[in-house]
């Protein structure tokens, strides 16, 4: 079955260092990719997506890039801020079921001042 | 901007009560969901809503759950006979249309616990 796997975190960074997330992903077909964020105390927030391999998904500052030959959709970022300290998650649907988002287990991100 | 504005934020309920979570989605949209996140765990698809009635669901989504959008802006989760598993965050979401070209919103969620 379809799945998304992400690197466990909690992941703590200074900041303005440089953040990647791991990301892959199973599935049939060609899905569409996304990641979420949640902040402290708030619900889930689309932070970006990409619907075909080789788009690149950006917002604030992060990207992720749909690489269909290593099903990745690692997320970046170049300087990371205090207020970018969330859980992200990312996630997939298949374009024939778009109702069902198969979310990853989530990455918890620290950023130290 | 728009948002899905879920109530209550909190709920302790005793095993075997009926629960009732409430959600607006947002005014336009006309697809209407629930997932859920037992704690430490992913957030899970339970069902997916469209023109009254039940799109799709998951095998999580049996007989002790039911959806209703009971008037124009409403659209609630009600749980018959609540199990101390039910324990979770239930996160309400909608969207304008289907399809991975719309995005899904999702509100704040929640969280129920079952004593």
């Amino acid at each position: 079955g379809n799945s998304v796997t992400q690197m466990e975190g909690p992941v703590t960074l200074s900041e303005e260092a440089f953040l990647t997330i791991n990301c892959t992903y199973t599935a049939t077909g060609y899905p569409s990719l996304f990641w979420y964020v949640q902040y402290p105390g708030e619900g889930l927030q689309l932070l970006l997506k990409a619907t075909k391999a080789d788009d690149k998904g950006s917002n604030k500052g992060f990207e992720a890039t749909y690489r269909k030959e290593t099903t990745s959709f690692h997320l970046e970022k170049g300087s990371v801020q205090v207020s970018d300290s969330a859980v992200y998650f990312c996630a997939l649907s298949e374009k024939s079921s778009a109702s069902k988002i198969i979310f990853g287990s989530g990455t918890r991100l620290s950023i130290r001042p | 901007e728009p948002e899905v504005t879920q109530t209550p934020s909190h709920q302790v309920t005793q095993m075997g009560q009926e629960v009732i979570l409430r959600c607006v989605p947002i005014s336009n949209h006309l697809y209407f969901y629930w997932y859920r996140q037992i704690l430490g765990q992913k957030v899970e698809f339970l069902v997916s809503f469209y023109n009254n009635e039940i799109s799709e669901k998951s095998e999580i989504f049996d007989d002790q759950f039911s959806v209703e959008r009971p008037d124009g802006s409403n659209f609630t989760l009600k749980i018959r006979s609540t199990k101390l598993e039910d324990s979770a965050m239930y996160f309400c979401a909608s969207s304008e249309g289907r399809g991975s070209g719309n995005t899904i919103y999702f509100g704040e969620g929640s969280w129920l616990t079952v004593v």
